[in-house]
């Protein structure tokens, strides 16, 4: 069964601080891997899309990593503002194209950055 | 701001009722995706649409059916509403369905309440 797992399932930091947030996956076949940040009762923002041969991809200061062969993503966030509380949702996509029904959401990772 | 916009933003309905949610894609997307998300919980995929086709369906009933128009612009409709459709719908939009990593943009969702 293709799924995703994401931890922790909450998070808090102080303002500054780094922080690194994962993504397991069982997906198959893969397609890519999203990164959405998703503010509290609005919808989710893409962050990075990575493809099975990239190994990281960076937006500011949030860098995601993927390992393919463990089936891991995590998303690193450098020195953490108080705009960076929210739900951070992981998405594999399931095979090659095709409908976006494919797309398997983690439950997401709630960080609350404290000043 | 993707550029997907949505309405209306909140609703309140009772059970048994019809409600329509409307979404407007982001210029030249042709595909529209609709995804319900429960509070705490990962979204999930309702349909797709492409060129005024359904074009995937996730584990949801017949209650729940769409539209797109010419202009690529989606409704949702729910007809004899559950208590257990209470949750914020999203719509997503993207061009086209090729190599699968054609992002996809969300709009800030309809927050729907059933009493």
């Amino acid at each position: 069964k293709n799924q995703v797992e994401q931890s922790p399932q909450s998070l808090i930091i102080l303002e500054g601080k780094n922080c690194t947030l994962q993504c397991n996956y069982t997906v198959s076949p893969f397609s890519n891997l999203r990164w959405y940040k998703q503010d509290t009762g609005r919808g989710p923002v893409s962050l990075t899309i990575m493809t099975f041969s990239e190994n990281t991809k960076s937006n500011g200061r949030y860098t995601a990593t993927l390992d393919a062969d463990t089936k891991q993503s995590s998303l690193h966030i450098t020195a953490s503002q108080l705009s960076d509380s929210a739900s951070y949702i992981c998405v594999v996509s399931a095979g090659y194209g095709g409908s976006q029904g494919n797309l398997i959401f983690g439950k997401g990772t709630k960080l609350s950055v404290k000043p | 701001e993707t550029g997907v916009t949505q309405s209306p933003t909140h609703l309140i309905k009772t059970r048994g009722q019809q409600v329509t949610l409307r979404c407007s894609s982001q210029s030249g997307h042709n595909t529209v995706s609709w995804y319900q998300q429960a509070l705490g919980q990962g979204p999930q995929f309702i349909f797709q649409y492409y060129r005024e086709e359904e074009n995937g369906r996730g584990n949801f009933p017949p209650r729940f059916s769409g539209l797109q128009f010419p202009n690529y612009s989606s409704e949702l409709n729910v007809n004899a509403l559950e208590l257990d459709d209470s949750a914020l719908y999203l719509c997503a939009s993207s061009l086209d369905l090729a190599g699968g990593g054609n992002e996809q943009f969300f709009g800030p969702g309809t927050r729907l309440t059933v009493l």
